[in-house]
């Protein structure tokens, strides 16, 4: 598995304020995951980006591959109380089954 | 995720004493891994198995072992010889294939009496 380095660590938010996280790696990644986990319970698949420049978008979610695919991005329009959590990027190897995560970035959204 | 179920939730143990964590999978995937949670650390990965019988350590496997007698179960031994095993600890499994999404148990979590 691919190492990478996810930013910020953390965020604190008002509800209705935009937030974005970042996964950057050193290397070209082969593809990259986005995984959420609520407090107090288990990571959750969110989705996949392969292609470079890869953009898709979940409601409010919106989530790009980097053009050289050494970075990604999850952004949130308007966030909502039920965005509170840890959102981790997971990148992805050929030929490995070794998979690691980012720190993630945990998001926490003020009323 | 319904398909994968952890044992027991809350686990505590005794210094010096060996615990083992169950991890059991209805979901046919061939690859399964242990990762430990820390506050502000994200997911560490111990230990991950691609097939029955085959198991690879991981970035922090030093006190931990693992067995993978069957491809439904991937049980995981927290030796003594681990010193600070105070943690969260999840089971994933997925299909083989390097672009194939992880499950997740509920996770067990391990305190030091």
């Amino acid at each position: 598995g691919q190492q990478v380095m996810q930013i910020p660590q953390y965020q604190h938010v008002q509800e209705g304020e935009d937030f974005t996280t970042y996964c950057n790696s050193s290397t070209t990644l082969s593809n990259i995951q986005w995984y959420k986990q609520r407090p107090g319970g288990h990571p959750v698949f969110l989705i996949q980006l392969v292609k470079s420049g890869e953009v898709k978008k979940q409601k409010r979610l919106t989530f790009q591959f980097g053009e050289a695919k050494k970075n990604s991005s999850l952004h949130i329009t308007a966030t909502q109380t039920t965005d509170v959590g840890t959102y981790f990027c997971a990148p992805g190897a050929d030929g490995s089954e070794k998979l690691v995560f980012g720190k993630g970035t945990k998001l926490t959204v003020n009323p | 995720d319904g398909g994968i179920t952890q044992s027991p939730k809350y686990l505590f143990r005794k210094e010096g004493q060996n615990v083992t964590l169950s991890c059991e999978q209805n979901l046919n995937h061939d690859a399964m891994y242990w990762y430990r949670q820390d506050p502000g650390q994200g997911l560490r990965l111990i230990y991950y198995s691609q097939i029955v019988n085959d198991f690879q350590k991981g970035d922090i496997a030093e006190g931990y072992s693992v067995s993978r007698e069957k491809k439904e179960s991937f049980p995981l031994t927290v030796t003594s010889a681990q010193k600070n095993p105070t943690a969260f600890y999840l089971c994933a499994s997925r299909r083989v294939g390097s672009n194939q999404p992880q499950h997740f148990g509920d996770g067990t979590r391990l305190s030091i009496l």
